[in-house]
């Protein structure tokens, strides 16, 4: 019944390694994001799709590919990471991209990620 | 660009009691959206209500009420017989329709820095 759930919930590394976040939907929406909240719980949006397609990416490091196999799906992988990518990532969905900026966002339970 | 500020970093409030969290916001805009939402321990982010620039009537959900003032830039929650399952942090947020590059519009939810609000028995 979870609305949008992402796994792994914890996820902890080392500097430089390769890992992946997955996301899936299950309202049946059109468009998927991924924000980043860091240690001081600012939350900052880093992309969104719409049906696999790409919108925006803030400026986010391209070590950071986020990748969408279908509208259900936003995956996010990080390659070589950082201390300072250590966050807790969330995924988000809103059903139509042409009315976004006016839909309520529904968000995924959120990934800590912690790099050592 | 957007900004949005929660001036209240932690505020406390008994039990049964009404507490209000202030959110204040920059825009030149005069359509757009206006969102709070409750983040508990758990970690999950939960709409608590959301309100629509152009209407003037103030949004109510249950015992959660925002005070709306477009002029001042203003949006404000109210929360009434407070309830120690409201121990959270509480994020005020702003969209407004954007255009990528490729003239797409799209919507962005831009937060403030959040609020923590403790529920004292």
């Amino acid at each position: 019944d979870t609305a949008v759930s992402q796994t792994p919930k914890y996820l902890v590394t080392q500097m430089g390694n390769d890992k992946s976040i997955k996301c899936e939907q299950n309202l049946g929406h059109d468009t998927m994001y991924w924000y980043k909240q860091d240690s001081k719980k600012f939350l900052k949006i880093m992309f969104s799709y719409n049906n696999k397609e790409l919108i925006i990416n803030e400026t986010v490091p391209n070590r950071f590919s986020p990748k969408s196999p279908d509208k259900a799906h936003l995956n996010l992988h990080i390659n070589s990471l950082e201390l300072g990518d250590s966050a807790v990532y969330f995924c988000a969905s809103s059903q139509d991209l042409r009315t976004s900026y006016q839909e309520t966002q529904y968000f995924g339970p959120g990934t800590r990620l912690l790099v050592l | 660009a957007q900004t949005v500020t929660q001036s209240q970093p932690e505020m406390s409030v008994q039990e049964a009691e009404t507490v209000t969290l202030s959110c204040t916001y920059d825009t030149s805009e005069s359509n757009y959206y206006l969102f709070w939402y409750k983040q508990p321990p758990s970690r999950q982010m939960i709409l608590v209500i959301r309100q629509e620039a152009y209407k003037q009537q103030n949004a109510t959900e249950n015992r959660f009420s925002v005070n709306f003032q477009k002029a001042a830039k203003s949006f404000s929650l109210k929360i009434s017989d407070s309830q120690l399952g409201d121990t959270a942090m509480y994020f005020c947020a702003f969209m407004k329709p954007e255009i990528n590059a490729g003239g797409t519009s799209y919507g962005k939810l831009t937060f403030g820095q959040g609020t923590i609000l403790t529920v004292h028995p």
